[in-house]
């Protein structure tokens, strides 16, 4: 049973242009979790998905940023227009439930630089 | 709202030494309380949790925690250390939700434990 995907690793985009980051959640897993590292600083909570439907988007910025978690495919974190300040790593975690045994299980992240 | 507080943003010690990592919150609802791990271009790993009952948690690598309910501290010890557990750690709380958590985790900025030879 393979990880959480998360691609690309390592993404490069100049100020202006699109950016998206893909994740697919665990086998069996339909909750989706992301969450954005800036430069010395920890893990601040995004948005969570479950399939089809944003239940929590309270970390997500008013603008720019868009999440979705189609019936099919991956989860897609999508930032419009980028700015240097974008520049970060963007973890994604699934889990099977939310219920209080449940784990959330972590990507190896995606590395956003905008130049 | 809550918070995570994680005193050390470095920690360095020698190998076998005793080390702690120190981890306060601020909530005013029931927490569930986790340490992850992540190693150098690595995604976080759950390292242990604490969800209820004994407030001493384990991992199988030698790591515990204990919860502190009076001093809403979740420290986090290994009585010795080994160069592989060179890495970041993050402590973390969930919100407790009825009988459930939100899943949506509030981290704390991270410890870097360095362990020299």
């Amino acid at each position: 049973n393979a990880g959480v995907m998360q691609n690309p690793r390592h993404l490069v985009r100049r100020r202006g242009q699109e950016a998206r980051l893909r994740c697919s959640p665990m086998k069996g897993h339909s909750h989706v979790y992301w969450y954005r590292q800036l430069p010395e600083e920890g893990l601040k909570f995004m948005v969570y998905l479950q399939k089809e439907n944003i239940i929590d988007e309270s970390g997500m910025p008013k603008e720019r940023f868009s999440a979705e978690f189609p019936k099919e495919g991956p989860s897609i974190l999508r930032i419009q227009q980028v700015v240097r300040g974008d520049s970060a790593a963007y973890f994604c975690a699934s889990s099977r439930t939310s219920g209080v045994n449940t784990e959330a299980f972590f990507g190896q992240g995606t590395r956003l630089t905008v130049v | 709202a809550q918070s995570v507080t994680q005193l050390d943003s470095q920690v360095p010690v020698f190998e076998e030494a005793p080390v702690e990592l120190r981890c306060n919150y601020s909530s005013s609802v029931s927490v569930y309380l986790f340490w992850y791990v992540q190693y150098p271009n690595q995604g976080l790993q759950l390292l242990l949790k604490y969800l209820s009952g004994s407030t001493l948690v384990e991992s199988i690598n030698g790591f515990e925690a204990e919860f502190n309910k009076s001093q809403t501290s979740f420290h986090l010890r290994k009585p010795s250390v080994h160069i592989s557990d060179t890495a970041e750690y993050f402590c973390a709380v969930s919100e407790k939700v009825g009988s459930g958590n939100t899943g949506k985790l509030i981290f704390g900025q991270g410890t870097t434990l360095q362990v020299k030879p």
